[in-house]
Order: structure tokens, then C-alpha cells, then sequence
């Protein structure tokens, strides 16, 4: 069966960095892109970006630029996403997601969210 | 980037309504539109794909149609377990947006 299982959450301080792992099962962790979306409390879904598990080749949406890297360990099936400088509005559960059907780009496979609180 | 917007915002609804959602475009994405549901605490659920086609596994009761600009979502009969927060999606164009979600709730 197919999962994405995400690490726990987390807390840090204005300033500070954090990572998020994804980590694949039951299917070939580089045939898919990786996306990650995040979602504030009571909020939206908002994408992040992409990454390509095969090529390492990344697509990152303008708002996070220069903050965020999406990274994978292939030997591992696991995805990262490290967000740096995080701010108190950075706090939201993040998911990494997926694709996996030929004829569709709906995100159909989720991991279960990792909450990132920021606060000092 | 295409901004998505949906409505209404909320809704209140009974068991066996009929129920509908409308996502409108900022410009036009054809067919590429997505829907998904989803419950507190949990993570999103896939629904429909290019604007009508449903998901394998989710029931008949849910329908999709629109093209262009204007798109909805159709739940024909609300079930209990449908009561949840709707979102579209756009996938025609980087960055990927969703609407601002519709939440549906018992009257």
C-alpha cells in the first residue's frame, strides 16, 4: 500500500530553521514529484513547491524563495523540506503530497501533516 | 499567478440535500481543475480531476462540471460524511492554487 509518513511536530523560535521529512512506501519513491503544501490553522491550503525525487530538480513558489529547499535521500525513499527564518506566520501543518496516476495531476496521496508552531 | 476563488464561503445544509459549490478562475484554465474534501484533523481527500472526472473510490453522488473560468461541485444527496471543508484546485499553471475552501455544516 501506498503512504507518505511525515515526521512529528515541531516547535522553534523566530529565526530558526526546521526540517520536515516525507517518507514513501509501497510504490518507487523517484517516479513521482514530491509537493509540499501548508496549512495555517482554520486556513487554506497553500502549495510550496516540487520537487523531482529522480533528478533532485525543484520548483519553488515565488513567496518562499530563498527560504525553503526540497531535498531526498533516494537510499532512503524520503523527502525533506527545510524552511529557514521562519516567522510566527510560518506556523501551519505542512504535508507533502503526491500524484500517482498517469491520467491525472490530483494530489491523491497525502502524508498525515506535521505541525510547525513558531513562538518564542 | 491565478487567484481561485470560491462560494459560497460556508454552508448549511441536511442529510439528503442537494448541495453546490462554485469555483471561479482568475483567468481561463480549460479543464484543469481539482476538488478535494476535507475533515478536522485529517489530510485532504482527492476527489475529481480535470474538472468532472471522479476519482476511483468516491461515490457517485459527487459530480464536477465546468471548463474556462467557472467550475462546480455537486454533492446530489448529502450524506453524513460529507460534511466537510471543499477545496478546487487549479493545476493548468505554476504555482499550483487552491480556492479559499467552502465548508459545509449541518443546518
Amino acid at each position: 500500500q501506498v503512504h507518505l509518513v511525515q515526521s512529528g511536530a515541531e516547535v522553534k523560535k523566530p529565526g530558526a530553521s526546521v526540517r520536515v521529512s516525507c517518507k514513501a512506501s509501497g510504490y518507487s519513491f523517484t517516479s513521482y514529484d514530491i509537493t509540499w503544501v501548508r496549512q495555517a490553522t482554520g486556513q487554506g491550503l497553500e502549495w510550496m513547491g516540487w520537487m523531482n525525487p529522480y533528478s533532485g530538480n525543484t520548483g519553488y513558489a515565488q513567496k518562499f524563495q530563498g527560504r525553503v529547499t526540497m531535498t531526498r535521500d533516494t537510499s532512503i525513499g524520503t523527502a525533506y523540506m527545510d524552511l529557514s527564518s521562519l516567522r510566527s506566520d510560518d506556523t501551519a501543518v505542512y504535508y507533502c503530497a503526491f500524484s500517482s496516476a498517469f491520467y491525472h495531476d490530483g494530489f491523491d496521496i497525502w502524508g498525515q501533516g506535521t505541525m510547525v508552531t513558531v513562538s518564542s | 499567478d491565478i487567484q481561485m476563488t470560491q462560494f459560497p464561503s460556508s454552508l448549511s445544509a441536511s442529510v439528503g440535500d442537494r448541495v453546490t459549490i462554485s469555483c471561479r478562475a482568475s483567468q481561463s484554465i480549460s479543464s484543469d481543475l481539482n476538488w478535494y474534501q476535507q475533515k478536522p484533523g485529517e489530510a485532504p481527500k482527492f476527489l475529481i480531476y480535470a474538472a468532472s472526472s471522479l476519482q476511483i473510490g468516491v461515490p457517485s453522488r459527487f459530480s464536477g462540471s465546468g471548463s474556462g473560468t467557472d467550475f462546480t461541485l455537486t454533492i446530489s444527496s448529502l450524506q453524513p460524511e460529507d460534511f466537510a471543508t471543499y477545496y478546487c484546485q487549479q493545476s493548468h499553471s505554476t504555482p499550483v492554487t487552491f480556492g479559499p475552501g467552502t465548508k459545509v455544516d449541518f443546518k
